[in-house]
């Protein structure tokens, strides 16, 4: 089965709200990252979280990493319209090919 | 000045048919991939090439081949197309492997009819 494992698979919120998606693993990893996917579109980078941290901010997104539980999370605040994609986790194993493996994301929708 | 780019965006063929897609990244980036995703938004890595280098080759049928002229492009051709086929599929480049955040293209929606 896949690395990454995002929960829930759909999320529906009221702009303005948190959203937080939720990224489970299996191996030992180097780094976890999260992507964003408009509909129609690539993916964008969102964040990076190395192995050795547990959280990180950036803007309106704060990911926290447990490597003990092997899972992620990822907090979006104070939701807007535009925040509307897929999110997606993506592990770097520490050992192993030079490959990202990512999860089957979480559909966010922020209702106006 | 498109960070990393993909022709065409669209392409719809017939089983059968021999296509090409194709890649471009103007990032200085040394590694490049492709990805299929499925129409479950499953995103999975075919190929990977560092430095035009062959690195990660996965279970893709032999009707794939990827082609690496120089560290700026990464080609993918596919001969005998078959329905199982039609999907996205995603160019991306880093610098680096697997450490490291990847650009995406805006992927080629391909269709076999």
């Amino acid at each position: 089965s896949q690395q990454g494992e995002e929960d829930p698979q759909a999320l529906s919120i009221q702009e303005g709200e948190n959203a937080t998606m939720n990224c489970s693993y299996k191996t030992s990893i180097n780094n976890l990252q999260w992507y964003r996917q408009n509909s129609g579109r690539g993916l964008v980078h969102l964040i990076l979280i190395r192995s050795n941290e547990r959280e990180k901010h950036s803007g309106r997104l704060r990911v926290t990493l447990d490597t003990s539980k092997k899972s992620s999370s990822l907090l979006i605040t104070a939701s807007r319209a535009a925040d509307t994609a897929s999110y997606f986790c993506a592990t770097g194993p520490i050992q192993g090919a030079q490959k990202l493996v990512f999860g089957q994301g979480t559909r966010l929708t922020i209702n106006p | 000045d498109t960070a990393v780019s993909q022709t065409p965006k669209y392409l719809v063929t017939q089983m059968g048919n021999d296509k090409s897609i194709k890649c471009e990244q103007n990032l200085g980036h040394d590694t490049m991939y492709w990805y299929k995703q499925d129409s479950k938004k499953f995103l999975k890595i075919m190929f990977s090439y560092n430095n035009k280098e062959l690195i990660i080759n996965e279970t893709v049928p032999n009707r794939f081949s990827p082609k690496s002229p120089d560290k700026a492009h990464l080609n993918l051709h596919i001969n005998s197309l078959e329905l199982g086929d039609s999907a996205v599929y995603f160019c991306a480049s880093s610098q680096g492997g697997r450490a490291y955040e990847q650009y995406f293209g805006p992927g080629t929606r391909l269709t076999v009819t």
